[in-house]
């Protein structure tokens, strides 16, 4: 139980592309989600809050309209990187918090991340 | 007051050894404290949690001590195997803490952990 997804795994676009990157909850209803980012051999970054039906709430610093966050149901929630260039090259991880179940309170549970190359 | 600060950044034991990693925080109303596992190209993965009405809890070969008032809480890893050799962070998350949002997670700078065959 617990399980989150994210897809794609890895992907690589060219400087200008926007990508969209998919974080689902599996077998629990996610009434929140967190948006993260890594750098390598450092620590979890939160880029954004997001609510199911409301407008995300982003961390000072980083940009609303560059880093989209769509949470249009309890199971999905969605980063699109805008016109990316390669500073925004990382490896974004998604979390998933529930009400019931597995995931209530506090526990967050991870997706696996995906790896974004801009070239 | 939101920073969560951890030692070490990086650790080797040897098979069998009892590795320590320790975490301190300021914010008092900080009441979940989580510990994650992290492998290379992985996403952080929960292995042990636990709030501040108990001093210690276990799961397996993981155990967590906590110090309410020294604001202090480690991980400890019993019988550690090679397997075991990852990134671990320790977090802290409060429901009134400090503005936050309800029950956003705080990190601390991750341990590197080596255990040796």
């Amino acid at each position: 139980g617990a399980v989150v997804s994210q897809h794609p795994s890895r992907v690589i676009c060219k400087s200008g592309t926007s990508v969209k990157i998919e974080c689902r909850s599996l077998d629990f209803q996610a009434t929140t989600m967190f948006w993260y980012r890594q750098f390598p051999k450092k620590s979890l970054m939160l880029m954004a809050t997001s609510n199911e039906g409301s407008k995300a709430t982003y961390e000072q610093g980083v940009e609303k309209d560059k880093f989209l966050i769509n949470h249009a149901s309890l199971t999905l929630s969605t980063l699109t990187v805008t016109s990316a260039h390669p500073e925004d090259s990382s490896f974004y991880i998604c979390s998933a918090r529930g009400l019931a179940g597995r995931g209530r309170g506090y526990e967050q549970y991870f997706g696996p991340g995906t790896r974004l190359t801009v070239t | 007051q939101q920073q969560v600060k951890q030692s070490p950044q990086s650790l080797i034991v040897q098979k069998g050894g009892i590795p320590i990693i320790n975490c301190a925080y300021e914010n008092t109303a900080f009441d979940y404290f989580p510990w994650y596992q992290q492998f290379p190209g992985k996403g952080p993965a929960l292995l042990i949690a636990i709030r501040p009405d108990v001093s210690e809890k276990k799961e397996g070969r993981f155990t967590i001590s906590f110090n309410k008032s020294a604001k202090q809480f480690s991980l400890h890893i019993m019988d550690s195997q090679p397997g075991d050799s990852a990134t671990y962070f320790c977090a802290a998350a409060g429901e009134n803490a400090g503005g936050t949002s309800y029950g956003k997670l705080t990190f601390g700078q991750g341990t590197i952990l080596t255990v040796h065959p």
